[in-house]
């Protein structure tokens, strides 16, 4: 079954370089969401989107920034990178049938690595 | 706000041994709740989740979790380790207090089999 897909895999930045993360969800999922996961942390939630609509956000700094496209693809912006943003980003896509709650199915993530 | 707590960072146990990964969650309505594995170097992968019904679910790879609403519990079980179980744990809570669908995760508990 096709699974969620995030490019790049790892990526390599300086400071304050900017960096653009992608998401491509699972054919006919509506719904995307991006966390970041520390080195030896918990995956915390940074921000959503349900129909190309912020959905949710969570601790996303001010200078990332997210949107989705009418294929449903994410993009997670970010800019003047800081060496504590070195983390792993994970999208996680699920489709929306109108439960509260909908599984949400996880991407390999994106290392990123800032120097 | 919702949150789980997972006792115990690190769990060691024999191949062919019980796993229990302890998960205690806080919340004041009915919560969802995952688990969800991490290998090494690789994205989330669900085992199980628990939403309304039969509070013993059964996940893959012979996981099984209960929900006790008393104990506010949904610990993780195994009846039997195998090497192949050795990965990073995370139980995760989701649902109406947590934001629209976001979810939030535990600390993690590093499962180690050993021959």
């Amino acid at each position: 079954a096709a699974g969620v897909i995030q490019s790049p895999r790892h990526l390599i930045k300086e400071k304050r370089e900017t960096a653009t993360l992608k998401c491509y969800p699972i054919p006919r999922h509506d719904t995307v969401y991006w966390y970041q996961q520390g080195p030896g942390q918990d995956p915390q939630f940074l921000i959503s989107f349900y129909e190309k609509m912020q959905s949710d956000k969570g601790s996303i700094p001010d200078r990332f920034s997210a949107q989705q496209f009418s294929d449903y693809h994410s993009e997670l912006n970010m800019s003047s990178l800081e060496l504590g943003d070195s983390a792993l980003y994970f999208c996680a896509s699920s489709l929306s049938t109108g439960r509260l709650m909908e599984t949400q199915y996880f991407g390999p993530g994106t290392r990123l690595l800032v120097l | 706000a919702q949150s789980v707590t997972q006792l115990g960072s690190h769990v060691s146990v024999s191949e062919g041994a019980l796993v229990l990964l302890r998960c205690n969650y806080s919340s004041s309505v009915p919560p969802y709740l995952f688990w969800y594995v991490q290998y090494p170097n690789q994205g989330l992968q669900l085992l199980l989740k628990y939403t309304t019904g039969a509070t013993l679910v059964k996940g893959i790879n012979g996981f099984e979790a209960e929900f006790k609403k008393s104990e506010t519990s949904f610990h993780l079980t195994k009846p039997s380790a195998h090497m192949s179980d050795a990965a990073e744990y995370f139980c995760a809570v989701g649902g109406m207090n947590t934001g629209f669908q976001k979810l939030v995760f535990g600390t993690g508990t590093r499962l180690l089999v050993s021959p």
